[in-house]
């Protein structure tokens, strides 16, 4: 099994670009979520799916989207990069609900320029 | 809402000595989980726990939990340099979202 594969790991974009960073997990995890890092303030959910056709906003969801096609696949698209979007971001899944301990993929380092 | 405070930040400390890391949360949370985190990589997980009084070692790590007090401690014993990293703690606020901690970067000196 390869886990949680995230591409690219690394990315720059220029304000205003569009991208989508793929994450994809082999596990038959029914939980995915994205989450993006930044010093000094640990993880912070951007969205997150329970299974196939849903999905649902955390902490922080504004100018990403997402889309959950696939058990395997989620997807998280940048509309229009902004500066404030340069981050480290993480794709994790889980089991199931309840204890949604996470695995995670390797990380997507993203500067907005 | 969900919020959760490690101390300290940062710890710099000699091989073979003891220390804690703290991790508060401020509302109820059913479980609390701690994980780790090297230099540039990704997020790996070290224990779970899951109700009061729960206990989990692994080596030379202890995770403990006392719901009452909103605290689980993260106990480090005989420190060796492969611990050094950034520790982080998370509680859980509903079925599908984790709250994290800033993090606690780790520093062990030979």
């Amino acid at each position: 099994n390869a886990g949680v594969t995230q591409t690219p790991k690394f990315q720059v974009l220029k304000t205003g670009q569009s991208m989508t960073l793929q994450c994809a997990q082999d596990m038959n995890h029914e939980y995915m979520s994205w989450y993006r890092q930044d010093p000094g303030m640990g993880l912070r959910l951007i969205h997150y799916s329970v299974g196939a056709g849903i999905t649902d906003q955390g902490e922080v969801p504004n100018g990403y989207n997402v889309s959950r096609s696939t058990t395997e696949d989620f997807p998280l698209r940048l509309l229009s990069a902004a500066p404030s979007q340069t981050s480290v971001y993480f794709c994790a899944s889980s089991y199931s609900k309840g204890r949604i301990e996470a695995f995670f993929g390797q990380g997507t380092r993203l500067t907005v320029v | 809402e969900l919020k959760v405070e490690q101390n300290p930040l940062f710890l710099s400390m000699q091989e073979g000595k003891n220390y804690t890391i703290y991790c508060n949360y401020s509302t109820t949370s059913d479980r609390l989980y701690w994980y780790r985190q090297d230099p540039g990589k990704s997020l790996e997980s070290l224990f779970v726990l899951l109700s009061n009084g729960a206990v989990k070692q692994e080596g030379r790590l202890m995770a403990s939990l006392d719901t009452k007090a909103r605290l689980s401690t993260l106990h480090i014993t005989a420190a060796v340099h492969d611990l050094s990293a950034t520790y982080f703690c998370a509680g859980q606020r509903s079925n599908y979202q984790l709250i994290w901690g800033a993090g606690t970067k780790l520093i062990i000196k030979p």
